[in-house]
């Protein structure tokens, strides 16, 4: 079965980069978008990009050149790294995946468990 | 970037009874295929989002027909029909018609 399972550092300090790996199982990330939300005290649920099935990616400007979403198809993991982390980058961090239906898609259909990240020094 | 409001921000409910959220977006969420791309995700207590509705009324897999999605161009309602306890949570609504794609600020269903 489909399963997303996000592993991430949990404490970073202020201005440090945010590295998060998101592992799943029972489908191909070749055949899929992969998307990454958090969910922050201030902002609630924000998405903060994809990756496409083809490997290229689009990101939410609200994190300009912060934010890098990369791949590696045959680890079956798709990467989030962040720099210069603020205390408001403190949240939970999820990684998501589309699903295909014959009248169209559910863009944030599967859900990993979250990765809770505090930003502290 | 699109902004979705939810209403009404809280609600309370007792198990049986039907309920609506409403969800209106800033700009049209049709898109230039002229489908419209308007979500609908349930946030249970401690778990991840997951799947309700897609693109306005279309049940995701495996969820209850309770569930109903209705709308167009920039106003949607979420129903849901005889409440039961599972139904208990947060429900956002999300756009992904604009980038950047956004969500709504939550409707907590709570037991009366």
């Amino acid at each position: 079965q489909v399963q997303l399972k996000e592993t991430g550092p949990g404490l970073v300090q202020p201005t440090q980069t945010l590295s998060i790996t998101c592992t799943v199982s029972g489908f191909s990330l070749t055949s899929y978008y992969m998307q990454w939300v958090r969910q922050t005290p201030g902002k609630g649920l924000e998405w903060m990009g994809f990756i496409r099935s083809g490997g290229s990616t689009e990101y939410n400007s609200e994190f300009k050149s912060r934010l890098s979403i990369s791949r590696d198809t045959s680890k079956n993991q798709v990467f989030l790294k962040m720099n210069s982390l603020k205390t408001e980058d403190t949240g939970v961090y999820y990684c998501a995946r589309v699903s295909y239906y014959y009248d169209g898609y559910l863009p944030f259909d599967y859900w990993g468990q979250g990765v809770m990240v505090t930003v502290s020094s | 970037d699109v902004v979705m409001t939810q209403t009404p921000p809280s609600l309370s409910v007792a198990i049986g009874q039907s309920v609506s959220i409403s969800c209106k977006s800033s700009q049209s969420l049709v898109y230039s295929d002229g489908k419209t791309y308007l979500h609908w995700l349930l946030q249970s207590p401690g778990r991840s989002p997951k799947r309700l509705i897609y693109q306005v009324s279309n049940l995701g897999s495996g969820v209850p027909d309770r569930f109903s999605g209705t709308g167009s161009q920039k106003d949607f309602t979420l129903k849901i029909s005889r409440v039961e306890a599972e139904d208990l949570g947060v429900y956002y609504c999300a756009q992904t018609t604009h980038f950047p794609y956004t969500f709504g600020a939550g409707t907590k269903l709570e037991l009366k």
